[in-house]
């Protein structure tokens, strides 16, 4: 079986500031890794997801998360926060092998103030 | 744009009573998947249909029935609501061959049961 634990519930960050928002994951098979994000009212987004290749994997918006297979995690990063990205933010994993059930964590609220 | 549609957005049901949600999947997507996303909390895998067949189910128990028509859409039952079926109900559509590793998700139905 997997799991995913979103170590904090809730990040409060300046704007401008830089923040990393955790993720750990347990799995004895392979797994692919996403970062979703839902802002208020609204579905889930995909953020960026990791499937192979060079651990470091980048947005569009500038977030970034770094798959490091040791420590299973694949935390989330951005070098400075717009208030737009006051979000809910969630870590999810999806077995290499199987079909598209994908496992998420509690999520992480992530607020930027001004 | 995702393209995945959800109706209805919103809804008020009593308990005990029965509700049906439907998904329009996105164009080409043979795949859909149901998710329960209860208040703080991430979404729960409910099942999964692959070209009309289920493909997958969460813990989740019989009175959550579902079906994938022809065209790709589907519709998430739930029979004798419990208070605790009070959720935002997510669906996700996937690509056109198990390959794909990308969800789309829709906006969600908003379920309150009083």
């Amino acid at each position: 079986a997997q799991s995913v634990t979103q170590l904090d519930s809730q990040v409060p960050v300046f704007e401008e500031a830089p923040v990393e928002l955790r993720c750990n994951y347990s799995s004895s098979v392979s797994v692919y890794l996403f970062w979703y994000v839902q802002y208020p009212n609204q579905g889930l987004q995909l953020l960026l997801k990791y499937l192979s290749g060079s651990t470091l994997v980048e947005s569009i918006n500038g977030f970034e998360a770094e798959f490091n297979k040791s420590q299973t995690s694949f935390h989330l990063r951005k070098p400075s926060v717009h208030i737009s990205d006051t979000a809910e933010y969630f870590c999810a994993v999806r077995r290499m092998d199987s079909s598209y059930k994908l496992i998420f964590g509690s999520g992480t609220r992530l607020l930027v103030r001004p | 744009e995702t393209g995945v549609t959800q109706s209805p957005t919103h809804l008020i049901k009593t308990r005990g009573q029965q509700v049906t949600l439907r998904c329009s999947s996105q164009s080409g997507h043979n795949t859909v998947s149901w998710y329960q996303q209860a208040l703080g909390q991430g979404p729960q895998f409910i099942f999964q249909y692959y070209r009309e067949e289920e493909n997958g189910r969460g813990n989740f128990p019989p009175r959550f029935s579902g079906l994938q028509f022809p065209n790709y859409s589907s519709e998430l039952n739930v029979n004798a609501l419990e208070l605790d079926d009070s959720a935002l109900y997510l669906c996700a559509s996937s690509g056109t061959d198990r390959g794909s590793t990308e969800a789309f998700f829709g906006q969600g139905t908003r379920l309150t049961v009083v």
